[in-house]
């Protein structure tokens, strides 16, 4: 089955600094990939996805994720942490054909340092 | 559009209860997904529709619960007997078409059996 591993649950930030969320996916084709990201009390919202075309894509707030199929790897990076990125984001899956069941992984949650 | 919307946002109740949980997709899209979400299993697909079938129920987790979509505007996720491990969150979300893949969450439900 599709899945994505995300790793570190928590990631601190200052800000101004760097942000890379990591995401990994066991696929042998390429999936549909996406980066949602949830506020406090909040339903999810689309930040990117990719979808077979260009392998760097760009997304809201400034953020952006590489696909890099030599390393299954769609990790989710902004070069300048603001705090209103603090949330938790989660990156998602769908097979690119066979069903459309979007699964999640477990979520990393941001929090960036004044 | 008013974007997907679920009712009630929080609701309280008693074991054993029955609980009745709604959502209104955003017009036009076909597909219909609820997820549970909870600290310690993180965001679960429960089940998903598309043109109101159900297409993969696997991830409900017994016959406690059972979700319905009688139209293309509304559906239910219903739990009977309810019991306190199903306290968590509940998020409806919609999306257009198999391509075009964003998914639209609404604010959630939260539950809370005592």
């Amino acid at each position: 089955a599709q899945s994505v591993t995300q790793l570190g649950s928590h990631v601190s930030v200052s800000e101004g600094a760097l942000v890379l969320l990591r995401c990994n996916y066991s696929s042998s084709v390429p999936p549909y990939l996406f980066w949602y990201v949830q506020y406090p009390n909040q339903g999810l919202q689309l930040l990117l996805k990719y979808t077979s075309a260009a392998t760097l894509v760009k997304g809201i707030n400034g953020f952006e994720a590489e696909f890099k199929k030599s390393e299954t790897s769609f990790h989710l990076t902004k070069p300048s942490a603001h705090m209103s990125d603090a949330a938790e984001y989660f990156c998602a899956v769908i097979p690119n054909f066979g069903n459309e069941k979007l699964t999640f992984g477990t979520g990393t949650r941001l929090t960036i340092i004044p | 559009d008013a974007g997907v919307i679920q009712s009630p946002r929080h609701e309280v109740t008693e074991m054993g209860q029955e609980v009745t949980l709604r959502c209104k997709p955003i017009s036009g899209h076909d597909y219909l997904f609820w997820y549970r979400q909870t600290m310690m299993r993180g965001l679960e697909l429960l089940i998903y529709f598309n043109n109101n079938v159900p297409i993969d129920d696997s991830g409900m987790p017994e016959d406690r619960f059972s979700a319905k979509m009688p139209n293309a505007s509304f559906s239910t996720l219903k739990i009977q007997p309810s019991e306190p491990r199903d306290s968590a969150v509940y998020f409806c979300a919609s999306s257009l078409d198999r391509m075009n893949t964003e998914a639209f969450f609404g604010q959630g439900t939260r539950l809370t059996v005592v």
